[in-house]
């Protein structure tokens, strides 16, 4: 089955302590990027890339740090997470190549709680 | 950047009732999605649809991208169809420009 998966779906942590949400896609898609959604803010785009080795910022990428070291796997980490970081955070990928013209498919989500 | 704008922002419906979204978008685009986020927060492709129309059982959508907007027509809804439905669009970074969001609550 075509899917994104991350993990772990929810997450309640420290100030301070590093963490990693996994990110995995078995659809062979080159672009994957990360969200976060917030109450009255909608989705904000967090990082992105276009292939392996390959990444850029998004709207909101001050916090986190990505890598992209195969082509399945974008994880995200919160180096050293804050309250403000707490957040519903989803993966995203599609094929890729073809810009703008192809249907972006997302995870299903990481609930992550900051304390 | 591309500004996106949902109506109506709520919605409460009774089961069996039909509805329509709207999404208007500020520029040109050639790529919007409609999605549906589920009470438990998974995000749902409903429909890619830059332009034309397309059917999926009681759902379809209509883009006119001349006229720079989108609907999202649900037909006979049922309790499963809560939830917040998003239009997305691409902006010229790849990036998806998400709407604002209509909440709606299907009672039976």
């Amino acid at each position: 089955e075509a899917q994104v998966t991350q993990n772990p779906r929810y997450l309640i942590t420290v100030t301070g302590k590093k963490l990693t949400v996994t990110c995995s896609q078995n659809m062979n898609h080159e672009y994957m990027s990360w969200y976060r959604q917030d109450p009255g803010l909608g989705l904000r785009q967090i990082y992105y890339s276009m292939n392996v080795e390959v990444t850029d910022k998004g709207d909101v990428p001050e916090g986190y740090k990505v890598s992209r070291k195969e082509k399945r796997n974008f994880p995200l980490i919160l180096e050293s997470p804050s309250p403000n970081q707490t957040s519903l955070y989803f993966c995203a990928s599609r094929e890729g190549g073809g810009g703008a013209l192809e249907t972006q498919y997302f995870g299903p989500g990481t609930r992550l709680l900051v304390l | 950047g591309i500004q996106v704008e949902q109506s109506p922002p709520d919605l409460i419906l009774q089961e069996g009732a039909n509805s329509t979204l709207r999404c208007n978008f500020s520029d040109s685009v050639n790529n919007l999605q409609w999605f549906h986020q589920n009470p438990w927060g998974q995000l749902i492709n409903l429909f890619y649809i830059p332009s034309g129309t397309k059917q999926n059982g009681r759902l379809s959508a209509t883009t006119v991208a001349t006229e720079r907007y989108s609907l999202l027509y649900i037909s006979s809804s049922q309790t499963t169809d809560s939830g917040v439905y998003f239009c997305a669009v691409v902006e010229n970074t790849d990036k998806l420009i998400f709407g604002t969001g209509t909440r709606l609550q299907v009672f039976p």
